[in-house]
């Protein structure tokens, strides 16, 4: 099974600030490997997907880089809408399984 | 416009069964694959189940096999999870969750729903 570990658990930020939030796989997933954004109270929103691209109407300021195991979400210069908790996500393995990470939460500094 | 609406959320006791259902409207629904993905009260994501887009596969994991069953009705747009042996660590709300296509490279969930509460206590 295919563990994902995202670092770190909590980050706290100036607004106008970047933030970058790490993934990390227990074995490759080649570039399978998609993020998530969560507010309190809502449904989980993609962001990221195949690593880097970035989903419809995700603004610009969200980035996803890294191959294999080694993933890494930045947000370039944080609004107050970004405050959220984010999930890595991976699925390449067949037989299918999908796997989160335990999650980022990104704070006001 | 995609909507997953998702309901049969409740309180139900400890070994008790309880059905989730998600009905699915603004998309082709006999053509993508379903998930089911659930949060505990506070706590993060956790991958439930899958189905494909003709009902003829399907996905559990460990923690749930032998007690969820995932099924679908192409006739009627919507998904389902029959839960059974229901235990306090099943309390938690259930999203369901499109799949973005066919091809591994797309196996990420595109659409969610906004999820149903499952409360197991007695």
């Amino acid at each position: 099974e295919i563990v994902m570990t995202q670092s770190p658990a909590t980050l706290s930020v100036s607004p106008g600030e970047r933030a970058t939030l790490s993934c990390r796989a227990s074995q490759s997933v080649s570039s399978n490997l998609a993020w998530y954004q969560q507010k309190p109270g809502q449904a989980p929103r993609l962001l990221i997907y195949g690593a880097s691209t970035r989903a419809t109407g995700i603004p610009a300021r969200f980035s996803g880089s890294g191959s294999g195991t080694e993933f890494t979400l930045t947000i370039s210069s944080l609004q107050s809408e970004d405050f959220a908790v984010y999930y890595c996500q991976q699925y390449n393995n067949w037989p299918p399984t999908w796997t989160f990470g335990q999650g980022t939460k990104v704070e006001i500094k | 416009e995609v909507q997953l609406v998702e309901s049969g959320g409740g309180l139900v006791q400890p070994g008790g069964s309880l059905r989730l259902s998600c009905a699915a409207s603004g998309f082709t629904f006999s053509s993508y694959a379903m998930h089911w993905v659930r949060q505990a009260p506070g706590k993060g994501l956790e991958y439930v189940s899958a189905i494909s887009s003709n009902g003829g596969s399907t996905y559990y994991a460990n923690s749930v096999k032998g007690r969820f069953t995932i099924s679908r009705d192409n006739s009627k747009n919507t998904l389902y999870l029959q839960m059974g042996s229901l235990r306090a660590e099943d309390m938690a709300v259930y999203y369901c969750a499109r799949q973005s296509g066919t091809w591994i490279q797309e196996y990420y969930f595109d659409y969610w729903g906004q999820g149903t509460l499952v409360t197991v206590s007695s």
